[in-house]
């Protein structure tokens, strides 16, 4: 069963504009990541953040996490068309035993030059 | 340093034929992941091994095996494919179950 849920399942913007993601989740996590895929590649990770950690930052991205709301967000500040890709986020649980990696559907974005 | 490398990229089967995803990476890593990826969907986990000589079902392990041969090398095989099991095959390897992975570039397999 997919876990994180981003929203919204696709989002089309300027070049310059930013661009914002949801993902909410159910249970309780260890850590939150987000990866980037580009049409027929393999996934790239883009940052991890932990349960403790509230923003993470990376560059042009920004991560939040609430875990009271059980959701985070990712924004891309000055998108590029180079930004065009499917964004997930994955869950890690906090049990022991619960170690599983569980992926959402992704949010695809598009970046018009 | 090549990170996470698969063969073959691409493969078409018949029905009830059988074959081997290699899988391996050069980082050192100590888990080792087989994920596959339908069309609008996100990836879903087939087998792990959480580290060399174990190895545990993911959420969708029906049809498949899997083989840690070494701390390196990961394989996944389809002992009688089905076509429900057209799909990309995705290998992906992290330091340890709790960090970020690291994906190869997949596997497109077509069952006819």
């Amino acid at each position: 069963s997919q876990q994180g849920e981003e929203d919204p399942q696709a989002l089309s913007i300027q070049e310059g504009e930013n661009a914002t993601m949801n993902c909410s989740y159910k249970t309780s996590i260890n850590n939150l990541q987000w990866y980037r895929q580009n049409s027929g590649r393999g996934l790239v990770h883009l940052i991890l953040i932990r349960s403790n950690e509230r923003e993470k930052h990376s560059g042009r991205l920004r991560v939040t996490l609430d875990t009271s709301k059980k959701s985070s967000s990712l924004l891309i500040t000055a998108s590029r068309a180079a930004d065009t890709a499917s964004y997930f986020c994955a869950t890690r649980g906090s049990g022991a035993g619960s170690y599983q990696l569980t992926f959402g559907k992704g949010t695809k974005l598009s970046v018009i030059p | 340093n090549a990170g996470v490398t698969q063969t073959p990229k691409f493969q078409v089967l018949k029905t009830g034929q059988s074959m081997t995803l290699q899988c391996a990476q050069d980082m050192n890593h100590n888990s080792m992941y087989w994920y596959r990826q339908d069309p609008g969907m996100g990836l879903r986990l087939i087998y792990y091994s959480a580290s060399e000589g174990t190895t545990d079902k993911g959420e969708v392990p029906n049809g498949y095996n899997v083989s840690r041969l070494n701390k390196r090398e990961f394989s996944l095989r389809l002992e009688s494919a089905a076509p429900s099991q057209t799909s990309v095959y995705f290998c992906a390897s992290s330091v340890d179950q709790l960090g970020e992975q690291y994906f190869g570039p997949g596997t497109r397999l077509t069952v006819t």
